[in-house]
Order: C-alpha cells, then sequence, then structure tokens
C-alpha cells in the first residue's frame, strides 16, 4: 500500500531564505506527484505536476524534483517571501487507480518577516 | 480557470440528521472526488466517480453515500450524522485520469455535527 510522508510536519525560516521541502513515497510506480499549496481554512492549489517520466518542473520561485526510484521528490522555494506562508502538501497518483491521489501529511511553512 | 465550488463553507448539524454536501464543477471533468480532511491524518479519499452514475469507493467510504447524477455535479450524503464525521470536506475534479492530469479542488465545507 502507497504511503507517502513528508518532512518536516512544520518549519519556519526567516524572510529571503532558501529553503526545501521533502516528500517520500514507498511504491515508486507512480504515474505523477503534485505538490499542492493550501492556506489555513482553504481548499488546496496545485503548485506543480510532474509525471514519472520527468525529474523537474519549475514555476516561478518553484522548483520541484522527483527521483522515482528513490522514492522521493523536493520542492525548492527560492528567496522566501512572508506570502509563502502555507501547509504544502504532496500527493501521488498510481497506476490504474482512476486518478486517485495519495497524500502526505503536509508541511507547516511560516516565513517570517 | 477551473473553478469548482462548494454549497456550504459552514455547516453546523446535529446527530442523525441527514447532510448533504453539494459540489459542482464547471469544466466538463469526467473525474470528481470527496475527501476529507483531518489533523494528523492528512487528507483521505472517501468516494470518487469517473463519470455520470458511476462510483468508487474510496479508502474511508463508511457512514458516507454519493449521488452524480449530471456531469457538473457530485454530492456527498451523511445519511445519519455523527459527531466522528466533524471535519473539513474537500471535493475536487479532473479532466481525466493520466499522467498530465491534476487536481482543482473547492474551497472545502468546515462540517461540525452536534
Amino acid at each position: 500500500k502507497q504511503e507517502v510522508t513528508q518532512i518536516p510536519a512544520a518549519l519556519s525560516v526567516p524572510e529571503g531564505e532558501n529553503l526545501v521541502l521533502n516528500c517520500s513515497f514507498t511504491d515508486s510506480a507512480i504515474y505523477n506527484l503534485q505538490w499542492f499549496r493550501q492556506d489555513p481554512g482553504k481548499g488546496l492549489t496545485s503548485l506543480l505536476l510532474i509525471q514519472s517520466s520527468q525529474r523537474e518542473q519549475t514555476s516561478g520561485r518553484l522548483n520541484a524534483s522527483l527521483d522515482k526510484s528513490s522514492g522521493r521528490s523536493t520542492l525548492y522555494i527560492a528567496a522566501s517571501q512572508p506570502g509563502d506562508s502555507a501547509t504544502y502538501l504532496c500527493a501521488v497518483s498510481q497506476h490504474n487507480q482512476g486518478g486517485k491521489l495519495i497524500f502526505g501529511q503536509g508541511t507547516e511553512l511560516s516565513v517570517k518577516p | 480557470d477551473v473553478k469548482v465550488t462548494q454549497s456550504s463553507r459552514y455547516l453546523v448539524k446535529r446527530t442523525g440528521e441527514k447532510v448533504f454536501l453539494e459540489c459542482v464543477q464547471d469544466m466538463d471533468h469526467e473525474n470528481m472526488f470527496w475527501y476529507r480532511q483531518d489533523p494528523g491524518l492528512g487528507l483521505r479519499l472517501i468516494y470518487f466517480s469517473y463519470d455520470v452514475k458511476m462510483k468508487e469507493k474510496g479508502d474511508i467510504p463508511e457512514g458516507y453515500s454519493v449521488s452524480r447524477e449530471k456531469k457538473e455535479r457530485f454530492s456527498l450524503i451523511l445519511e445519519s450524522a455523527s459527531t466522528n464525521q466533524t471535519s473539513m470536506y474537500l471535493c475536487a475534479s479532473s479532466f481525466e485520469a493520466g499522467v498530465k492530469d491534476t487536481q482543482y479542488f473547492g474551497p472545502g465545507t468546515r462540517l461540525t455535527v452536534l
């Protein structure tokens, strides 16, 4: 059974710092991996989707990498800002699962001015 | 832009009541999903649907049912609400289950069962 783990559970950094969030999964047979952002009391917003055949995706200050063989993904945030404060979730989808996502428990990020 | 809307942001119900949570998407997506989110447990899939009148159980379907009579609308039903169903409920939709697909989420409904 696929399990997704995110470390750390919470992270606090000063504004301007570069940071890395980690995600690991137990079964490497994935379709894709997605990173989401969730603001308190709100729904999820998709940030990046990495297909199983890709190694990384970039959007602005965000870069996500995928190493399928080791079951790991990282989300790199450059030059962090207070507006980046949120919970970041990673999720994987698998073959023959109808697009069903399996989520990690998230990393709660706080960027201090 | 894809829009997924949920009928209520906050809902308070009493134990034993029948509760309907509605979700509507405006992008002609085939797939729709209902999750619940609880502290320490993360997001867990309750039910999903590939098409009209189709439904599949997720990881925690007990105590819930769903209805999809029209492509754009997916309803979650709590037949007899219980206090352990107090949670944040999130609906999502996607165009197709595949390599490039992503799920789009609604704003969530925070349900409290007293």
